[in-house]
């Protein structure tokens, strides 16, 4: 079936370092989305790749789709402590009816001060 | 502007009874959904809606009740709540097939 998977799961890191989430689906997607959960809240839009390589930076924050539209990957440069969260990868399929997202599990940020 | 709401937000019941989780959105989105996030299981799709009359199973429907018979509400109910149904329930909805997904803020429901 379709599915979209999501590493790591935990990642845990100083604040200032490097951080990196992947996704890979197994199936061409037609776009990539970028979720950001707050502990105890809800998860909130980040960010959408539609174009085969696509590359886009919010600030720190820089999202890669790859050439064959079936891995993702988001990079925060120099952590803060305003990172800290769980971030999904959410894929609509190629052909997907009724609009339906295939989410990653999350990887979620820990940062030390 | 509400954007997307949930009721109740907080929910205790005991095993066995009827519970009816309300999501309601002011942007008259087609689409929407319903989600369920334990540890460890991420989001998992229960069921979704592209319109009014038109709903269909996700990931984890079994023991879940739906209905759409208005754009802005996507009741969920849980016909015989069980323990496994403990969690946090969270509501979205989006435009398109491609668009964004706004989520509601959730209800966090236990089941004893």
């Amino acid at each position: 079936g379709q599915q979209v998977m999501q590493i790591p799961q935990y990642q845990h890191v100083q604040e200032g370092e490097d951080f990196t989430t992947y996704c890979n689906s197994s199936t061409t997607l037609s776009n990539i989305q970028w979720y950001k959960q707050r502990p105890g809240g809800h998860p909130v839009f980040l960010i959408q790749l539609v174009k085969s390589g696509e590359v886009k930076k919010q600030k720190r924050l820089t999202f890669q789709f790859g050439e064959a539209k079936k891995n993702s990957s988001l990079h925060i440069t120099a952590t803060q402590t305003t990172d800290v969260g769980t971030y999904f990868c959410a894929g609509n399929h190629r052909g997907s009816t009724l609009g339906r997202l295939y989410f990653g599990r999350g990887t979620q940020l820990t940062v030390w001060p | 502007d509400a954007g997307i709401t949930q009721s109740p937000r907080y929910k205790i019941t005991e095993t066995g009874r009827q519970v009816t989780l309300m999501c309601h959105q002011t942007w008259s989105h087609s689409y929407m959904f319903w989600y369920r996030q334990d540890l460890g299981h991420g989001l998992r799709l229960i069921y979704y809606s592209a319109a009014a009359d038109i709903t269909d199973k996700g990931e984890v429907p079994d023991g879940y009740v739906v209905s759409r018979s208005k754009t802005e509400n996507f009741p969920l109910t849980l016909e015989s709540a069980t323990r496994s149904q403990t969690s946090v329930y969270f509501c979205a909805s989006r435009w398109g097939p491609s668009s964004e997904q706004y989520f509601g803020p959730g209800t966090r429901l236990t089941v004893t």
